[in-house]
């Protein structure tokens, strides 16, 4: 398994702050997505990061992918109280049988306090 | 509209009392997986399938069954649940397996008594 890990397990910030989560992995992989997760409920999809990608946008959302150091980021810029949520990284990658795998690490909880 | 859905939302049952998670998604995606998410143990993939008749074990297989006769259904068998099953469990789809987002259900809450 090639499963990520999140740093840090919890974060707790005020409106109008920046967060940033970190992901860090240990093989070699396709690409690495983030998803976010209210709770309990089913995950939604932020970004997806190609390996032969560094940095990558998409609204608020900025990703960084070092795959020299195999680590993300994931930074949200100007926090709003509906940022809070459960974040999680996903490493993406083919065993050596040639399956496909998506494994994911176990999660970022976000708080963001009006 | 686009989705994958998972039935049932919840479900308690007793430990022996086999027991089908159904999942079917409406993108004709190719690629669909199981995770069961536990409290500080995030999401376990426990079986995916790439395409029609294909599935492989994920890290968690141990108890489960699958099968893929349809591209659009992917159903979660327990043959004999356990207590140790009790978990949250996700179905999840992508187009193709490769640079590929996954889609993913409502979840399923299930104790086994």
């Amino acid at each position: 398994s090639q499963q990520g890990e999140e740093d840090p397990q919890a974060l707790s910030i005020q409106e109008g702050e920046n967060a940033t989560m970190n992901c860090s992995y240990k093989t070699s992989i396709n690409n690495l997505q983030w998803y976010r997760q209210n709770s309990g409920r089913g995950l939604v999809h932020l970004i997806l990061i190609r390996s032969n990608e560094r940095e990558k946008h998409s609204g608020r959302l900025r990703v960084t992918l070092d795959t020299s150091k195999k680590s993300s980021s994931l930074l949200i810029t100007a926090s709003r109280a509906a940022d809070t949520a459960s974040y999680f990284c996903a490493t993406a990658g083919y065993s050596g049988a040639g399956s496909y795998q998506l494994t994911f690490g176990k999660g970022t909880k976000l708080s963001v306090i009006p | 509209e686009a989705q994958v859905t998972q039935n049932p939302r919840y479900l308690i049952t007793v430990t022996g009392k086999k027991l089908t998670v159904t999942c079917s998604q409406n993108m004709n995606h190719e690629y669909m997986s199981w995770y069961r998410q536990d409290p500080g143990l995030g999401l376990r993939q426990i079986y995916y399938s790439m395409n029609v008749e294909v599935t492989d074990k994920g890290d968690v297989p141990e108890g489960y069954k699958v099968s893929r006769k349809e591209k659009r259904n992917f159903p979660l068998i327990l043959e004999s649940p356990s207590p140790n099953q009790t978990s949250l469990y996700f179905c999840a789809s992508s187009p193709a397996a490769g640079n590929e987002k996954l889609f993913f259900g409502s979840g399923t809450q299930l104790s086994v008594l």
